[in-house]
């Protein structure tokens, strides 16, 4: 079965600065990679996703790689700022299953 | 995107006793999720609520212990069984249409 890697698991940047967060995937016949962002006491909310069938896509200070033949994706957020402080999954799907890494928790420093 | 609402938000219960969780989801879905998530960890399936059949349980799940219901396209409980301190996690329903949500999550303590 699919098997998820994240890394790092903490992250901790000053406001201003730019957050990187890699997985690795196991399963070449994944194709639905998203990621989620989870603040104390909520759910995951869904902040951006991406389909094998393109190589990155952006969302104004997000972005995510994705680079299939390495099966790796990666998550990037540019000029963070201390409300960008959270957990940050990400997971990958073959079918409707998703599974996820182990999370990172990124800290944004005024 | 599809708005999913749980009840109950929190819960302490008794060891030995059953807590039922409710997941609404404001359009139909095919597929709606139960996860866990233990203090601390990554989210683990659990299962996958069909409606009209029985959920497909994930290794180290069974029905006994998590019994699912799906009566319909928008809704679906998940009852945690005879509980431990160990159920104590964080139990979240999600669906895909063409991205996957997650409810706010159910977070149980088991004393």
């Amino acid at each position: 079965g699919e098997n998820v890697e994240q890394h790092p698991s903490t992250l901790s940047v000053q406001e201003g600065d730019s957050a990187v967060i890699k997985c690795t995937y196991s399963d070449s016949a994944s194709n639905y990679f998203p990621w989620y962002k989870q603040e104390l006491g909520k759910g995951p909310q869904l902040i951006i996703d991406i389909r094998s069938n393109v190589g990155e896509k952006k969302d104004q200070r997000i972005a995510v790689t994705l680079n299939k033949t390495a099966k790796h994706f990666s998550l990037h957020i540019t000029e963070t700022q201390p409300e960008d402080s959270a957990v940050y999954f990400c997971a990958a799907s073959d079918t409707d299953k998703l599974i996820f890494g182990t999370g990172t928790r990124l800290q944004v420093f005024p | 995107s599809a708005v999913i609402s749980q009840k109950p938000s929190r819960d302490i219960c008794q060891r030995g006793t059953s807590l039922t969780i409710q997941c609404q989801v404001d359009s139909q879905v095919t597929m709606m999720f139960w996860y866990r998530q233990q203090p601390g960890q990554s989210l683990t399936l659990i299962a996958t609520a069909n409606q009209g059949s029985e959920a497909t349980y994930e290794s180290g799940f069974v029905i006994d212990k998590f019994p699912i219901s799906r009566p319909n396209l928008t809704f679906s409980t998940l009852t945690v069984s005879n509980m431990s301190p160990e159920d104590s996690s964080i139990y979240l329903c999600s669906v895909e249409a063409l991205e996957a949500f997650f409810g706010q999550g159910t977070r149980l303590t088991v004393v």
